[in-house]
């Protein structure tokens, strides 16, 4: 299995910009997670799906966000106008439900990091 | 509210001596604990999690936890550190609020730096 992959791995834009991130999660997994990183607050869930479906979005930080899973195997995060305190680190995590007490552990990307200028 | 605690920034050892990485939690019923690890430059990798049974848990690259249900803990641990496990590492647990879901509640991690 190929894990993870997200796009693309670095990212560089001026204010103002849109960008577009893309997820493909592990095949079979049915939950997809959206993470951001900074030095100052850490890692901070954003948004995530079950089943294609938006669960918790929680986390957006501003209606500049938005994400999106049209199918299983695909998933964006979008930043429409960018702003530079939106420079991160972004990942993409995915999990499968599991048997028994149904939870298995999440399976994280590489990340991209986006630098807006 | 579901929590972790990472009281250690950093965590100093020579290689070859044991290390642990504490770890504290706070959760409305039963707890679900993960670590993962974060090389530079790269995603957060799967350790090992506590769900039930044994309080000893073994994971990956030799690691272990203890989870300690009186001291709401689960210090990870190694025997012997190496060089390679220089890194940052991440305590989470599974967020109960309003229900079971499957998000995890990570901690703010700590920098493990193994010193030849």
């Amino acid at each position: 299995d190929a894990g993870v992959i997200q796009s693309p791995r670095h990212e560089v834009t001026e204010m103002g910009q849109e960008v577009t991130l893309r997820c493909k999660p592990i095949s079979g997994h049915d939950y997809l997670f959206w993470y951001r990183q900074t030095m100052m607050r850490g890692l901070e869930l954003l948004i995530y799906f079950n089943n294609n479906v938006p669960i918790d979005d929680s986390g957006m930080p501003e209606d500049r966000f938005s994400a999106k899973m049209p199918n299983a195997s695909f998933s964006t995060l979008k930043i429409q106008p960018s702003e530079p305190r939106d420079s991160a680190v972004y990942f993409c995590a995915s999990s499968s439900q599991g048997g028994g007490r149904g939870y298995n552990e999440q399976f994280f990307g590489p990340g991209t990091r986006l630098t807006v200028l | 509210a579901q929590s972790v605690a990472q009281p250690e920034d950093q965590v100093n050892v020579a290689e070859g001596n044991p290390l642990t990485v504490k770890c504290t939690y706070s959760v409305s019923g039963n707890p679900y604990l993960f670590w993962y690890v974060q090389y530079p430059n790269r995603g957060l990798q799967f350790l090992l999690k506590y769900i039930t049974g044994d309080n000893l848990v073994k994971g990956s690259y030799g690691f272990e936890a203890e989870f300690n249900k009186s001291q709401t803990s689960f210090h990870l641990k190694k025997p012997s550190a190496l060089v390679s496990d220089s890194a940052l590492y991440f305590c989470a647990v599974r967020d109960f609020h309003g229900g079971a879901t499957n998000k995890l509640i990570f901690g703010t991690g700590t920098l493990l730096a193994v010193q030849p």
